[in-house]
């Protein structure tokens, strides 16, 4: 019974380049959410999502960031042209259900270093 | 702006001890606290729910919530160098479809 599956755990990208993250939600998990913890700081949400729809991206930022989860396979987090201050750890969470009431499960992770 | 604070810490106790974790929280109508767990370079982990005014217990760990305050606390007890983490407190927000997290206390348990 896999839990929140995320690849790459870790992720090293030239100013300028093109970021990839990939979530793999628990099984029978149709909610998946992002979270961003930047160096010594706490994590801040950026988007949650459900199959196909973009339910609420209030915490991602306007320009390069892009986030889908398509109605087959993982959920994507894109970053485009990353600068350094996109260096951070990146956590995916998935829950059964639209309410976070009960918590949720994250994944392991994928630390994104920008040089 | 919904805001979560919590001391930064380092909150440094003896093995044995009870280490105090506080939390408070701005948004008012947040009706569901979590405390993680998350140890250098890993992933946070889910240790604690409360929901309702008062205490909740599991284990060593007990969490108090006071919504009257805009409180929320950890107690651990036996403290062990194990539990050497920082301890983040999550709450609802968004209608219950997201967190909204402090910034973590550090906590570190002497042998």
């Amino acid at each position: 019974n896999a839990g929140v599956m995320q690849n790459p755990r870790h992720l090293v990208r030239r100013r300028g380049q093109e970021a990839r993250l990939r979530c793999s939600p628990m099984k029978g998990h149709s909610h998946v959410y992002w979270y961003r913890q930047l160096p010594e700081e706490g994590l801040k949400f950026m988007v949650y999502l459900q199959k196909e729809n973009i339910i609420d991206e209030s915490g991602m930022p306007k320009e390069r960031f892009s986030a889908e989860f398509p109605k087959e396979g993982p959920s994507i987090l894109r970053i485009q042209q990353v600068v350094r201050g996109d260096s951070a750890a990146y956590f995916c969470a998935s829950s059964p259900t639209q309410e976070a009431d009960y918590g949720y499960t994250f994944g392991s992770g994928t630390r994104l270093t920008v040089v | 702006q919904k805001e979560v604070e919590q001391n930064s810490g380092p909150l440094s106790v003896p093995e044995g001890a009870i280490a105090s974790l506080n939390c408070t929280y701005s948004d008012r109508v947040s009706q569901s606290f979590f405390w993680y767990r998350q140890y250098s370079g890993k992933s946070p982990e889910l240790i604690m729910s409360i929901y309702s005014n008062g205490d909740k217990e599991d284990g060593r760990f007990t969490a108090q919530l006071n919504k009257a305050s805009q409180y929320v606390s950890l107690l651990i007890r036996d403290s062990q160098p194990s539990d050497s983490a920082t301890y983040l407190c999550a709450v609802t927000s968004n209608y219950g479809q997201n967190f909204v997290f402090g910034p973590g206390t550090r906590l570190s348990v002497l042998p």
